[in-house]
């Protein structure tokens, strides 16, 4: 299996940058595609689609969520922070079975 | 709109059986992939199965492998997952999802979730 490893837990300021990491035991990656997906989870609520193939944002997701990165290395920026974004963000690869998510990493506000 | 609905949910005892439902709305389901997935409480997502549109490729997790059986029904708009002997660490949120392609493409709408209780 394909193990992704996030941080726990990151703590940034209002209006600052954050930048989320997830690495994989292997790569995810094809000719083609980065297979790795961003989700984010507020608490008491369902995830949402954030960032899909690495760097493609999902749909009505603010320009301010961006990601990037290819083989086994992986990011999720949010520039600038907002209050809004409080929440815990999962990646997620596709590219074997089984599908296989991150542990997730819980953004907190300085 | 998209809309995913679980029912199902429970609490039921080690060992016994539960079948959970998820209907869909606002798409046309007989042309989607759709998926289960679930979370313990306080915990991080874990996939569970994931069947294609037509019902020709069906996956699953090795925790549920032969105990659970994902389905679909498209006449009904509406996707199952039947579970049999239960344990204590099948308790968890479980979530229907939409994938926009095959099993390479992300979990791109997520239902509210029915929760799964196994306790004696």
């Amino acid at each position: 299996d394909i193990v992704l490893t996030q941080s726990p837990a990151l703590a940034v300021s209002l209006g600052q940058r954050a930048t989320i990491s997830c690495r994989a035991s292997q790569s995810v990656s094809t000719s083609s595609y980065n297979l790795m997906h961003w989700y984010q989870q507020k608490p008491g609520e369902q995830p949402k689609l954030l960032i899909y193939d690495a760097s493609n944002l999902a749909s009505g997701i603010p320009v301010r969520f961006s990601g990037s990165g290819s083989g086994t290395d992986f990011t999720l920026t949010i520039n600038p922070v907002q209050a809004d974004d409080i929440a815990t963000y999962y990646c997620q690869q596709s590219r074997e079975l089984p599908l296989t998510f991150g542990s997730g990493t819980k953004l907190e506000i300085k | 709109e998209v809309q995913l609905v679980e029912s199902g949910g429970g609490l039921v005892q080690p060992g016994r059986s539960l079948k959970l439902s998820c209907l869909a709305s606002g798409f046309t389901f007989s042309n989607y992939g759709m998926n289960w997935i679930r979370q313990a409480p306080g915990k991080g997502l874990e996939w569970v199965a994931s069947i294609s549109s037509s019902s020709s490729y069906i996956y699953y997790a090795d925790t549920v492998k032969g105990r659970f059986t994902i389905s679909r029904d498209n006449a009904k708009n509406t996707l199952y997952l039947q579970m049999t002997s239960l344990r204590s660490e099948d308790t968890a949120l479980y979530y229907c999802a939409r994938r926009d392609g095959g099993v390479t493409t992300p979990f791109a709408y997520w239902g509210q979730g029915t929760l799964v209780t196994v306790s004696s």
